[in-house]
């Protein structure tokens, strides 16, 4: 079955970049997301790429995508307080639906100041 | 636009009774998707429906079954609720199966 990976804590100072890293298994996933969870909170869609896209830009969120390996990563340039939450990467299955989701752990980001 | 609606946002039940929770999706999404999110499991994939018809489910039990109306809205119900069926149900919605998720903030369900 697909599992997907992520490390489970990353600690960063307010104003460093953050990366976030992710592997999957399905080499036929068709997107592959980011989503952002606060406490008490539902997910937020911060991002997705296309597997047949390398890199995505969208403001301060900067997504890199390694077919090869099945690598994917979030970078976040300039985390601020307000980037603390849970980050969940998440593969689509080939089922022809895009709709089910394999997430991963979670990787709660902490920033400091 | 109004974003994925979940009522209630908190409900308390005991072991053996039955639950039903509410899903309004965004206006104009016609896909909606359950997950599960629990310490010990994560995020798990518990069903799809579009256009009134379920067309995936996950590794779930009978227990757990959903529907979707004529104007997309859905509902999930579980019976027989059981100590580890505690967890925060998540709804999503999207356009069409094959788009984006947009997720609810949840119900979060306590099963004593």
């Amino acid at each position: 079955g697909e599992d997907v990976e992520q490390s489970l804590f990353l600690s960063v100072r307010e104003g460093d970049s953050s990366v976030i890293n992710c592997t999957y298994t399905d080499s036929s996933s068709t997107y592959l997301y980011w989503y952002k969870q606060e406490p008490g909170a539902g997910l937020q869609l911060l991002t997705y790429i296309f597997s047949n896209m390398d890199m995505k830009q969208d403001q301060r969120l900067t997504v890199l995508l390694n077919k090869k390996d099945k690598h994917l990563s979030l970078r976040i340039a300039d985390t601020q307080t307000g980037d603390s939450a849970i980050y969940f990467c998440a593969e689509t299955e080939n089922t022809g639906t895009a709709s089910k989701l394999t997430f991963g752990t979670g990787t709660r980001l902490q920033v400091t100041l | 636009k109004a974003g994925v609606t979940q009522t209630p946002r908190y409900l308390i039940k005991t072991r053996g009774q039955q639950v039903t929770l509410s899903c309004s999706p965004i206006s104009g999404h016609r896909s909606v998707s359950w997950y599960q999110q629990t310490p010990g499991q994560g995020l798990q994939f518990l069903f799809e429906y579009f256009s009134e018809t379920q067309r995936n489910k996950g590794n779930f039990p009978g227990r757990f079954s959903g529907r979707q109306f004529s104007n997309s809205r859905s509902e999930m119900n579980v019976s027989t609720l059981e100590l580890g069926d505690s967890a925060l149900y998540l709804c999503a919605s999207s356009t069409d199966p094959n788009s984006p998720l947009h997720f609810g903030n949840g119900t979060r369900l306590t099963v004593t």
